[in-house]
């Protein structure tokens, strides 16, 4: 059973900044927060990961609240390429890595 | 680099016949070795995990079994397909503790 509440979709135009909410509120002291994408036929891809406050890296941005139960996904500047199904996961040190339905990004030109 | 290679990319199988998929990774040693399972439109459901060479986890076995006979190989198989069987396998490697998961580029099972 997934462990995190994501909406199933969003739309946004090119040039857009996306910002991806996901609930998590059982959320354990030792579980980290993983974001995934995954476009039809190929394997899901890593975006980016965290623990608490705030992650930078060079796709994406990941803003964790203070009661860790809730994050948020920020794509800056979505292009047509970024059309993925994208998903939010909390994983125990090698556990089970749990994917939920994720939230289906559609890009309008 | 490493690298994660899936085997067959796609096949078509009829029920009642056997499956072998395979997975191989190069360039690391003693990953963490994942199957997930995903049907067309669904999302990813986690099969089996192995820490180690020889000891596989079963996490859902949906009439499927694992097996790790190398560090670096990581095989799934059945010997009688169902159709529910059909859909996108995935292997996936990490280095366990918090890092991150890699996926191959996964095998399409069409069972008829």
């Amino acid at each position: 059973l997934a462990k995190t509440t994501q909406p199933p979709s969003m739309e946004a135009y090119e040039g857009q900044e996306v910002n991806v909410s996901c609930s998590h509120t059982n959320i354990a002291t030792s579980e980290y927060i993983y974001w995934y994408r995954q476009v039809p036929h190929q394997g899901p891809q890593f975006i980016i990961q965290g623990y608490k406050d705030y992650v930078v890296n060079e796709v994406a941005s990941l803003f964790i609240s203070a009661d860790r139960k809730l994050s948020t996904l920020s794509l800056p500047w979505v292009s047509l390429r970024d059309a993925a199904v994208y998903y939010c996961i909390v994983d125990y040190n090698q556990g089970k890595l749990i994917f939920g339905q994720g939230t289906k990004l559609s890009i309008k030109p | 680099a490493q690298t994660i290679h899936q085997w067959p990319v796609a096949e078509i199988k009829a029920v009642g016949s056997p499956l072998s998929l395979g997975c191989t990774i190069k360039g690391k040693s003693s990953p963490n070795l994942y199957w997930y399972w995903q049907a067309t439109g669904g999302t990813l459901q986690q099969l089996f995990y192995s820490i180690t060479v020889g000891q596989v986890e079963s996490v859902v076995q949906l009439n499927l079994s694992a097996s790790r006979p190398k560090d670096d190989q990581f095989i799934l198989s059945t010997e009688k397909l169902l159709l529910s069987h059909s859909g996108f396998y995935l292997c996936a490697w990490s280095l366990g503790g918090n890092s991150d998961y890699t996926f191959g580029s996964g095998t399409r099972l069409l069972v008829i």
